[in-house]
């Protein structure tokens, strides 16, 4: 079955430090990908997407993921971190083949900034 | 553009009572979806909609009934709440696309707690 995986379910970076968290996806053809983020008792919004194309993208608030097919991760990045991106995370994944091409959900990632 | 609301944000329930909860969005999004959201286990998926009058379910649909008469509208029955029904809710929406690539916009969620 297709999954996604998200490593570490908590992290903490100090302000103005790099921000990475992490997502793996199985699958054989290339899916889409989004980051998705959760501000506290608020819905979820979109970061950004990765569809085809530019393997780099870039998304709202400054940050950015990598599509690496050959380590089927999609990475999200942020190169400073600032206390207002403390909030859940969570990486997304459709599929590329097959006939249920359902959105794949990671369990999220909770990032907390520290000053 | 008020995008995707619910009603209501917070409701307490006894065990057995029954509620509905609903979803408005006015994007002319033709498809939906419910899922909820309990700590450590991300986002299930319990009902999605492909259009108006159509239903299906998802991971979790046990215990819970949807309805989608009208396109805007997509509501989540509870018939006879239980305690493992506390949760939070959260209704999304895309516009139809080929391949899944559409991002979802979510509600800001009902949170729901069933003594």
């Amino acid at each position: 079955a297709q999954s996604v995986t998200q490593l570490g379910s908590h992290v903490s970076v100090s302000e103005g430090a790099l921000v990475l968290l992490r997502c793996n996806y199985s699958s054989s053809v290339p899916p889409y990908l989004f980051w998705y983020v959760q501000y506290p008792n608020q819905g979820l919004q979109l970061l950004l997407k990765y569809t085809t194309g530019a393997t780099l993208v870039k998304g709202i608030n400054g940050f950015e993921a990598e599509f690496k097919k050959s380590e089927t991760s999609f990475h999200l990045t942020k190169p400073s971190a600032h206390m207002s991106d403390a909030a859940e995370y969570f990486c997304a994944v459709v599929p590329g083949s097959g006939n249920n091409r359902k959105l794949i959900w990671g369990l999220g990632t909770s990032l907390a900034v520290n000053p | 553009n008020a995008g995707v609301t619910q009603t209501p944000k917070f409701r307490v329930l006894k065990t057995g009572q029954s509620m509905t909860l609903l979803c408005a969005q006015d994007m002319n999004h033709e498809y939906m979806y419910w899922y909820r959201q309990d700590p450590g286990m991300g986002l299930r998926l319990i009902h999605y909609s492909v259009g108006e009058g159509t239903t299906a379910k998802g991971e979790v649909p046990d215990g819970y009934n949807v309805s989608r008469l009208k396109k805007q509208n997509f509501l989540l029955g509870l018939e006879s709440a239980a305690p493992s029904q506390t949760s939070v809710y959260f209704c999304a929406s895309t516009v139809r696309a080929a391949g899944g690539n559409s991002p979802l916009h979510f509600g800001n969620g009902t949170r729901l707690t069933v003594t």
